[in-house]
């Protein structure tokens, strides 16, 4: 059984690019979560997607988008970036259970850096 | 809106102590799932423990278990005999209803063990 995935592990950008984060999901999971964690947090949940769909969003503005495919892997995409967007990046996958709650397998993050 | 509160910013433990995390939460909401992630220094958040709301008995994992105190509002992790390779930051995290797989983390506890 695979794990979640991730790439890159670490990215360096400046103010004002554009960067798109990708997650691969385990094995047999259709939902995958977003989240930010800046330094010496924990992390914030971005949004989530359930068989392509954005099944659930958090406090984060337009900019913060994403995709899931076919193949339930999926990318997080961030327009304009700002210094205060540098922190690790973690994807999250699971199979969404209606009535119940399981667990979420996270990948080992991507770091992000803007300059 | 929910929220997690983790007040020990840092702990240290003798090796083969035993060791408790503290967590308390808050939600008007009587369904509810509780979540105990470990996340050591390469990033990646691993899943330790998992209390529902209306379970009755407390969650144990091998040497984890979960000490939950609905009336209270915690949900205290417990690591028996703990190991050098126990240090790590630990998180708490709850998630709110079913069918919505949105964590919300507390801040965090950085445990070191001492040889």
């Amino acid at each position: 059984e695979t794990g979640v995935t991730q790439s890159p592990t670490h990215l360096i950008k400046t103010r004002g690019q554009q960067v798109t984060l990708r997650c691969s999901s385990q094995s047999g999971h259709n939902t995958v979560s977003w989240y930010q964690q800046a330094l010496g947090q924990g992390p914030q949940f971005i949004f989530q997607y359930y068989r392509e769909e954005e099944n659930g969003r958090g406090n984060f503005p337009p900019r913060f988008s994403g995709l899931q495919f076919p193949n339930y892997s999926s990318e997080l995409n961030v327009n304009a970036l700002e210094l205060d967007d540098s922190a690790l990046y973690l994807c999250a996958s699971s199979s969404l259970l209606v009535g119940g709650y399981n667990e979420q397998f996270f990948g080992p993050g991507t770091r992000l850096t803007v300059l | 809106a929910q929220k997690i509160t983790q007040t020990q910013p840092g702990m240290f433990v003798q090796e083969k102590e035993a060791v408790t995390l503290d967590c308390t939460y808050d939600t008007s909401d009587p369904s509810y799932g509780l979540f105990w992630y470990k996340q050591p220094s390469s990033g990646e958040m691993i899943f330790l423990i998992y209390q529902g709301s209306y379970d009755q008995q407390n969650a144990t994992e091998g040497r984890y278990s979960l000490n939950f105190q609905k009336a209270r509002k915690s949900a205290n992790l417990v690591i028996s005999a703990s190991q050098l390779g126990d240090s790590a930051m630990y998180f708490c995290a709850i998630q709110i209803g079913f069918g919505n797989e949105k964590l919300t983390f507390g801040t965090g506890t950085r445990l070191t063990i001492i040889p």
